[in-house]
């Protein structure tokens, strides 16, 4: 069956400009995380959705990092005026069950390069 | 910043030996979860262990909880050099929030 998917792969943006990156995760999964990975680091936790409505976005390092899940399928994860900082791999993972507490499966990542 | 510390960061080993990482954390656990990550196939959930449970195993896999000392290991036996990979310890923080915290990771080298 189909995975978590995540477009685009690779980013590029020059510092200042807005960009959206899209997770489309396992059919019927309640549960989806957003995660930012540094070179060399582990995944840092950003935003966690039920289903529509987002329950954590305790991780978003600014208001210039927006996350939304409308039908509560597709997430997309919205960086405005992106920064060098911002340069990092941005992981999607969703689980079936609430709260996350189970295995979650990961999306390839979208690689985002500023600038 | 991450709770979960892995421990050793890197670790190069033979085929065939066997390979050992600790995580360490800071608050109480619902559950700690073990994650291989590698260029081909992305982060990969490998094992879950519950807070009540102190060993799980899992194929070549062996996984301990030490809630006392706040701390995991996870035991690979019989490497194989697809086992090279970075292993995440990642838990579940028993605050009523919905993060998952994963630690810095031990990049593991397994030589054919």
């Amino acid at each position: 069956g189909a995975g978590v998917s995540q477009s685009p792969r690779y980013k590029v943006a020059k510092r200042g400009q807005d960009v959206a990156l899209r997770c489309d995760p396992i059919s019927g999964h309640v549960s989806l995380f957003w995660y930012q990975q540094a070179l060399g680091q582990g995944p840092e936790f950003l935003t966690y959705f039920q289903n529509e409505a987002q329950l954590d976005k305790s991780g978003l390092p600014s208001d210039r990092f927006f996350a939304e899940r409308p039908e509560g399928s597709v997430s997309t994860l919205k960086i405005q005026r992106t920064q060098q900082e911002d340069s990092a791999v941005y992981l999607c993972a969703s689980t079936f069950r609430s709260r996350g507490h189970n295995e979650q499966f990961f999306g390839p990542g979208t690689r985002l390069t500023v600038l | 910043s991450q709770q979960g510390e892995e421990d050793p960061q890197a670790l190069s080993i033979q085929e065939g030996e066997n390979a050992t990482m600790n995580c360490s954390y800071k608050t109480s656990i619902n559950n700690l979860q073990w994650y291989r990550q590698n260029s081909g196939r992305g982060l990969v959930h490998l094992i879950l262990i519950r807070s009540n449970e102190r060993e799980k195993h899992s194929g070549r896999l062996r996984v301990t909880l030490d809630t006392s000392k706040k701390s995991s290991s996870l035991l690979i036996t019989a490497s194989r050099a697809a086992d090279t990979a970075s292993y995440f310890c990642a838990t579940a923080p028993n605050t009523g929030g919905f993060k998952t915290i994963f630690g810095a990771g031990t990049r593991l080298f397994v030589k054919a």
